[in-house]
């Protein structure tokens, strides 16, 4: 019963380069979400789905793209990273019923030099 | 929009005291809201949740929150604080965004707690 998992656990890339953050969940949870923890920000959120094929756009989505092609995949896209977008990355899961609370993933820890 | 304030960045308490932590929300109808626990280094795990019903809910780990729909609060409180309680606390509102409910964070409360 492996939940929410992300991968990797840590990145640091150049400014400049991409790369794709890993989000898997084996719950069949309709609903998915990518969010960034700053210090003293607390969580926000950058995009969700409803769905396979379904996506839109958080709070701060500028500079992130997502797909989701299968209920079980949500991959993060950072097309060219900038140091702003060092964070920690949380992915999170759950039902389609409104009232069920997200199931988290242990995070990515991303640094942009 | 909806949003969250937890006033209190950092509270400090005994062990074997107890703990409130507040948490205020803005939202023009009846929210969804929930309280998170993150240990260092870790996820976020869910406590206990509130959508309808008794207004004091019971969660895990000994806590409880209690909605109050006049002050637009959902408290957080444990009657004796142990050491592994020391943690990272969210309180979250389950509101609207688009055409889904998405939950939206408050900034967190560091629980910080003394021998």
């Amino acid at each position: 019963n492996a939940g929410v998992t992300q991968t990797p656990k840590f990145q640091v890339l150049k400014t400049g380069q991409s790369m794709t953050l890993q989000c898997a969940q084996d719950m069949n949870h309709e609903y998915m979400s990518w969010y960034r923890q700053d210090p003293g920000m607390g969580l926000r959120l950058i995009h969700y789905s409803v769905g396979a094929g379904i996506t839109d756009q958080g709070e701060v989505p500028n500079g992130y793209n997502v797909s989701r092609s299968t209920t079980e995949d949500f991959p993060l896209r950072l097309l060219s990273a900038a140091p702003s977008q060092t964070s920690v990355y949380f992915c999170a899961s759950r039902p389609t019923q409104r009232n069920y609370g997200y199931t988290f993933g242990s995070g990515t820890r991303l640094t942009v030099v | 929009a909806q949003s969250v304030t937890q006033p209190d960045i950092h509270i400090t308490v005994s062990e074997g005291a107890s703990l409130e932590l507040r948490c205020n929300y803005s939202y023009g109808a009846t929210p969804y809201l929930f309280w998170y626990v993150q240990s260092p280094g870790q996820g976020l795990q869910l406590l206990l949740k509130y959508f309808s019903g008794d207004t004091l809910v019971q969660g895990i780990k000994g806590f409880e929150a209690e909605f109050k729909r006049s002050q637009s609060s959902f408290n957080l409180r444990k009657p004796s604080v142990h050491w592994s309680d020391a943690a990272e606390y969210f309180c979250a509102v389950g509101a609207r965004t688009g055409g889904s409910y998405i939950p939206t964070f408050g900034r967190g409360t560091s629980l910080i707690v003394h021998p």
